[in-house]
């Protein structure tokens, strides 16, 4: 069975300040691991993805996040937050059925202080 | 560049009533989805669709929810007897292959009063 966790509801940094939201999969395969992001009133977005090729993921706006198999663990950084990263942010898992459904964590909402 | 669509954007309906929610996927994609969002919960899967027919499906789609593809384009989700729980952001997905990213529509918020 595929599950990830987010160790965190809620993370406030202040902007220019580097971001860390954390997430620790469990998967009975070599998964694919996926952020998405959703702003206020808007569709989920995808931010990055990982399928195995390289482990440090760069993704779109400055994101990227690291695949550790030992920690099974998939963290998303950014150097410098903006205020318009302010958003809920979810951490992924798909299936390895041919259908590839995806599991989604509990959310991390993401407040950036000006 | 394209994208998935869905209408409508929001509706309210009374409990007991039917609502259907639409769907329009990338044009090129074989594999859709539905996805639903409980308001402070996390996304949640419903059902997939492939090769029109149902490739899986979670406890939550039970015999009150149906999928259809219609014609070569929209791609809906029936509830057929609305209760109050089932008020959530309903989101779909389509995708091109089984490898390939989902990409999500902007959700349909389904109120039921």
């Amino acid at each position: 069975a595929q599950s990830v966790t987010q160790l965190d509801s809620h993370v406030s940094v202040s902007e220019g300040t580097p971001v860390l939201l954390r997430c620790n999969y469990s998967s009975s395969y070599s998964p694919s691991l996926f952020w998405y992001v959703q702003h206020p009133n808007k569709g989920l977005q995808l931010l990055l993805k990982y399928t195995s090729a390289a482990t440090l993921v760069k993704g779109i706006n400055g994101f990227e996040a690291e695949f550790k198999k030992s920690e099974t663990s998939f963290h998303l950084t950014k150097p410098s937050a903006h205020m318009s990263d302010a958003a809920e942010y979810f951490c992924v898992v798909s299936d390895q059925t041919g259908a590839n459904n995806l599991f989604f964590g509990t959310g991390t909402r993401l407040t950036v202080i000006p | 560049e394209p994208e998935v669509t869905q209408t409508p954007s929001h509706q309210v309906t009374q409990m007991g009533q039917e609502v259907i929610l639409r769907c329009v996927p990338i044009s090129n994609h074989l594999y859709f989805y539905w996805y639903r969002q409980i308001l402070g919960q996390k996304v949640e899967f419903l059902v997939s669709f492939y090769n029109n027919e149902i490739s899986e499906k979670s406890e939550i789609f039970d015999d009150q929810f149906s999928v259809e593809r219609p014609d070569g384009s929209n791609f809906t989700l029936k509830i057929r007897s609305t209760k109050l729980e089932d008020s959530a952001m309903y989101f779909c997905a389509s995708r091109q292959t089984s490898h390939e990213t989902q990409y999500f529509g902007p959700g349909t918020r389904l109120l039921v009063l």
